[in-house]
């Protein structure tokens, strides 16, 4: 069956980086598009960041673009989310996500999320 | 970027009642519009996409009509495990958003 599993997650200070990882398995993770969304305490979802199934092309939220970057490793079955300059407002659970190859939309799995924290 | 918003923001029913959600585009989306349900501490869940279409094991009480800029999910008899938030969003040139939220709660 098709999981997705983030780790990675934590509290982390206002300025600092991190990392987040979905590891996927029970599907062809290269056939698919992959998405990073979060969701901040009490609040709705917020699309992040989306990269197509080869890596080729990636597209960001204005509210990270030039902050966050989204990579995967086919070879590794694993989609990550790198997180530089955090601020506070960065704090929510974030969930990776998985689209068709082409639209990149709907997006039919979800992983159970991972919290991150911005806070001194 | 495309700006969704949902209408009501809180819905309250009974169960057994018919619940009528809506989301608007503030351009055209054409049918690139998905639905999704998230219960508490939960991964929101895909019920329609592409306005109209249900997702692999979604019941039938659930549906979706609409295209260009206004949408509907209508969930025909609510049952006790359809009490949740609802989100739209668009898929548009792999730039997508998501709409507030429309919650259904127990009236």
């Amino acid at each position: 069956q098709v999981q997705l599993v983030e780790s990675g997650g934590g509290v982390v200070q206002p300025g600092r980086s991190l990392r987040l990882s979905c590891a996927a398995s029970g599907f062809t993770f290269s056939s698919y598009g992959m998405h990073w969304v979060r969701q901040a305490p009490g609040r709705g979802l917020e699309w992040v960041a989306a990269i197509w199934y080869d890596g080729s092309n990636k597209y960001y939220a204005d509210s990270v673009k030039g902050r966050f970057t989204i990579s995967r490793d086919n070879s590794k079955n694993t989609l990550y989310l790198q997180m530089n300059s955090l601020r506070a407002e960065d704090t929510a659970v974030y969930y990776c996500a998985r689209g068709p190859a082409l639209t990149g939309y709907p997006f039919d799995y979800w992983g159970q999320g991972i919290l991150v924290t911005v806070s001194s | 970027e495309i700006v969704l918003t949902q209408s009501p923001a809180t819905l309250s029913l009974s169960p057994g009642e018919r619940a009528t959600l809506s989301c608007r585009a503030s351009q055209s989306v054409s049918s690139s519009l998905a639905w999704y349900q998230q219960k508490p501490d939960q991964a929101p869940r895909l019920l329609i996409y592409d306005a109209s279409n249900r997702a692999t094991g979604i019941p039938a009480r659930f549906s979706g009509s609409g295209s260009g800029t206004d949408f509907t999910l209508t969930i025909s008899s609510l049952e006790p495990e359809d009490f949740a938030v609802y989100y739209c969003q668009q898929g548009s040139n792999w730039l997508f958003t998501f709409g507030p939220g429309t919650k259904v709660d127990l009236k």
